[in-house]
């Protein structure tokens, strides 16, 4: 079964540190990857994704994010965290065969302190 | 960016009432929808996929006489929430993509509209 696991609930950086939020995956076949946040009582933004070509993603806000396929990671990075990056994220796998369903990963709440 | 709509924002309603919400794509037509739902601190689970047109499909666990959903023009889909009990209460998101994207590319997600069932 297609899964996205997100090892950690919480994150904490201090402003202009770099971050990294962690995501691993299990599919059948090519994965296709995203990243989205949420903030308070919001819906999700569209952060970035993965379908191919380069393993270095770059996305909104400063984001990045590295597949890695021998480590079926894809982790969330960004060089020097805001504090309005506090927020929720969610690492997302598309379903093989799908319409384009969305597998979720748990969540990781991101604190960035001043 | 395409633009998802969803009312109400909020409700709160009496146990045994029925709830709709409506989810709009405002400047693209959407043939496919996705209804979710987050219990708090947790994670979006699918409820089911809305097709412009013909039935939805529910996930596995989803009642599909519970929840309905009527996704009837290619910029509207409902869910309604029959009956709502207060274990009902949740935060339900819907989502919309592109028609003609087979899901390579991010969906476009609502608001979410928090329901509340006393």
């Amino acid at each position: 079964a297609q899964s996205v696991a997100q090892p950690e609930d919480q994150v904490n950086v201090a402003e202009g540190n770099p971050l990294t939020v962690k995501c691993t995956y299990s599919v059948s076949g090519n994965p296709y990857l995203f990243w989205y946040v949420q903030y308070p009582n919001r819906g999700l933004q569209f952060l970035l994704k993965y379908i191919t070509g380069d393993n270095l993603v770059k996305g909104s806000y400063g984001f990045e994010a590295e597949f890695n396929k021998s480590q079926t990671s894809f982790h969330l990075k960004k060089p020097s965290a805001l504090v309005s990056d506090s927020a929720l994220y969610f690492c997302a796998v598309r379903v093989t065969g799908s319409q384009g369903n969305l597998i979720f990963g748990k969540g990781t709440k991101l604190s960035v302190k001043p | 960016g395409a633009v998802v709509s969803q009312h109400p924002s909020r409700v709160i309603c009496k146990s045994g009432t029925s709830v709709k919400i409506e989810c709009r794509s405002l400047d693209f037509q959407a043939t496919t929808m996705f209804w979710y739902r987050q219990f708090p601190k947790q994670s979006l689970m699918l409820m089911a996929t809305s097709n412009e047109g013909s039935k939805a499909t529910y996930e596995q666990g989803v009642e599909k006489d519970k929840f309905l959903i009527n996704h009837a023009s290619l910029t509207l889909s409902t869910l309604t929430v029959t009956s709502a009990h207060p274990e009902d209460s949740s935060f339900y998101i819907c989502s919309a993509r592109i028609p003609g994207d087979r899901g390579w590319n991010e969906q476009f997600f609502g608001p979410g509209t928090r329901l509340t069932v006393l």
